[in-house]
């Protein structure tokens, strides 16, 4: 069964700091990991990670994944309050052409003023 | 830009309604999915489809059947609801391979 751990579950910081939220994962037939961002409602695409080393950036986020590892970090420097959201991590494996999404259980970041 | 497009927003059943959550997008996606969100669970997957008139089950599909007689809508059916199905539901679509998902605002559903 494949499986997306994130650490930490929540996360309290300042505005200014710089965080990094964690996602390891086992999967069968891993082809991409993918981060998202939620606020009140619908998850937005941040990055879509499938080569190792590589790092996706935009603005004051970025990501990285590690496929001996098995993991990926979502970095996010000088946090502002519009950060404060669910980050949720999730992966594409089980092979095939009906690829699904498997998710973990989300980062609450809360970004205090 | 539409994308992806959930009615109801909002609904309050009673145990044993039946209803119907409607999914539409506008991206000519072959691939859409129906997931629930509850608290400390993540997101679950329901049910898929990978394309019009095909439907597969995912991880958490009892009480729930689905439809997708149209490429651009998928259908989400609770037969009998139970208190246990009150959930935040969300479609979402994508084109293929492995390309983003696209999610719906969602649909806040409430079983008593």
């Amino acid at each position: 069964e494949d499986k997306v751990v994130q650490s930490p579950l929540s996360l309290v910081v300042h505005e200014g700091d710089t965080v990094t939220l964690n996602c390891s994962y086992e999967v069968t037939n891993f082809r991409s990991l993918l981060w998202y961002k939620q606020e009140k409602k619908a998850p937005t695409f941040l990055f879509m990670l499938t080569s190792s080393g590589i790092e996706k950036k935009s603005g004051r986020l970025s990501s990285i994944l590690d496929k001996k590892e098995l993991f990926s970090i979502l970095n996010i420097t000088a946090t502002q309050t519009g950060d404060s959201a669910v980050y949720l991590c999730a992966v594409y494996g089980s092979g095939g052409s009906n690829y699904k999404l498997t998710f973990g259980k989300g980062t609450l970041l809360t970004v205090n003023p | 830009n539409a994308g992806v497009t959930q009615t109801p927003k909002f609904r309050v059943l009673k145990t044993g309604q039946s209803m119907t959550l409607l999914c539409a997008q506008d991206m000519n996606h072959e691939y859409m999915y129906w997931y629930r969100q509850d608290p400390g669970m993540g997101l679950r997957l329901i049910h898929y489809s990978v394309g019009e008139g095909t439907t597969a089950k995912g991880e958490v599909p009892d009480g729930y059947n689905v439809s997708r007689l149209k490429k651009q809508n998928f259908l989400l059916g609770l037969e009998s609801a139970a208190p246990s199905q009150t959930s935040v539901y969300f479609c979402a679509s994508r084109s293929d391979g492995t390309e983003p998902q696209h999610f719906g605002d969602g649909t806040r559903l409430s079983i008593l």
